[in-house]
C-alpha cells in the first residue's frame, strides 16, 4: 500500500511568510510524528498526535510553529512569519500503534527560507 | 538529560569488510532502541528495533544490533558490506518521561562503502 506523502517536497519562502506543510499518513495509522532535520543533523521532535489529539508539542520550537491533525488522518505543519533559522527538512512518521514503536518515515520537506 | 551519541560521523569501509557503528545513549529510565537507514532524499527506514527480550536483534538487509544495558549501547554491524549500504544511519531512542514519551535521535553516521 501507500506509504506516508508529505507536499510540497521542496519549498522557498522569503522571510517573513507563512507556510503550511502536509502530511498524509499511512491508512488507519493512530500515531502521527513531525520532526526537524537540519542539515548533517539528526531527526529533532517536534509534535506528536495520536488520531486528532496533540498529545505532545514540546519539541515546537516557537510560537509560530504550529500543527494540526483535524480529523486524525491528515496532518499540517504550519510555521508563521518564517525566518532563516527554519530552513530545514520537515519529516512527517505515522505509526500503528500509540507510542510509535514502528514509525513509517516520508520523504520530508525540504523548506529553505530566503 | 536524555542524550543519543553516535560517536563516528562518517566512516569508509571497503566492500565485502565487517562494519560496526557505534550507538551510545545515556537515561535514567528503561529505553526503547532503533537503528534507521536514511538514503538521499528519502525518508528514514527502520533497520532493527529492540524494545524487550533477546539483547541481539537480527534486522533487514543482513544488519543486527546488540543491546547491552551496562555500557548503554545499541552499536549495529554488518559482516559484509555491499555498495548499496552506502547512507545515513541514524540511532534513536524512546523512552518515557515524567509519563510522556520522549523520541530522541543521533546525530547520525555517513557510511561510505568503497569499491
Amino acid at each position: 500500500g501507500a506509504g506516508v506523502s508529505q507536499s510540497p517536497r521542496y519549498k522557498v519562502a522569503k522571510r517573513g511568510q507563512d507556510v503550511a506543510l502536509r502530511c498524509d499518513p499511512i491508512s488507519g495509522h493512530v500515531s502521527l510524528f513531525w520532526y526537524q532535520q537540519a542539515l548533517g543533523q539528526g531527526p529533532e521532535f517536534l509534535t506528536y498526535f495520536q488520531n486528532e489529539a496533540q498529545l505532545d508539542k514540546s519539541g515546537l520550537p516557537s510560537d509560530r510553529f504550529f500543527a494540526e491533525r483535524p480529523e486524525g488522518s491528515v496532518s499540517t505543519l504550519k510555521i508563521q512569519r518564517t525566518q532563516q533559522e527554519d530552513s530545514a527538512v520537515y519529516l512527517c512518521a505515522s505509526s500503528l500503534d500509540q507510542v510509535g514503536e514502528t514509525q513509517y518515515f516520508g520523504p520530508g520537506t525540504r523548506l529553505l527560507v530566503l | 538529560a536524555q542524550s543519543v551519541t553516535q560517536l563516528d560521523s562518517q566512516v569508509p569501509v571497503f566492500e565485502e569488510a565487517p562494519v560496526e557503528l557505534r550507538c551510545n545513549y545515556s537515561s535514567s529510565v528503561s529505553v526503547y532502541l532503533f537503528w534507521y537507514v536514511q538514503y538521499p532524499n528519502q525518508g528514514l527506514q527502520l533497520l532493527l528495533k529492540y524494545l524487550s527480550g533477546s539483547t541481539l536483534v537480527k534486522g533487514i538487509n543482513g544488519f543486527e544490533a546488540e543491546f547491552n544495558k551496562s555500557q548503554t549501547s545499541f552499536h549495529l554491524r554488518k559482516p559484509s558490506v555491499h555498495i548499496s549500504d552506502t547512507a545515513e544511519y541514524f540511532c534513536a531512542v524512546t523512552m518515557i518521561i515524567s509519563g510522556t514519551y520522549k523520541y530522541i535521535f543521533g546525530t547520525g553516521t555517513r557510511l561510505k562503502v568503497l569499491a
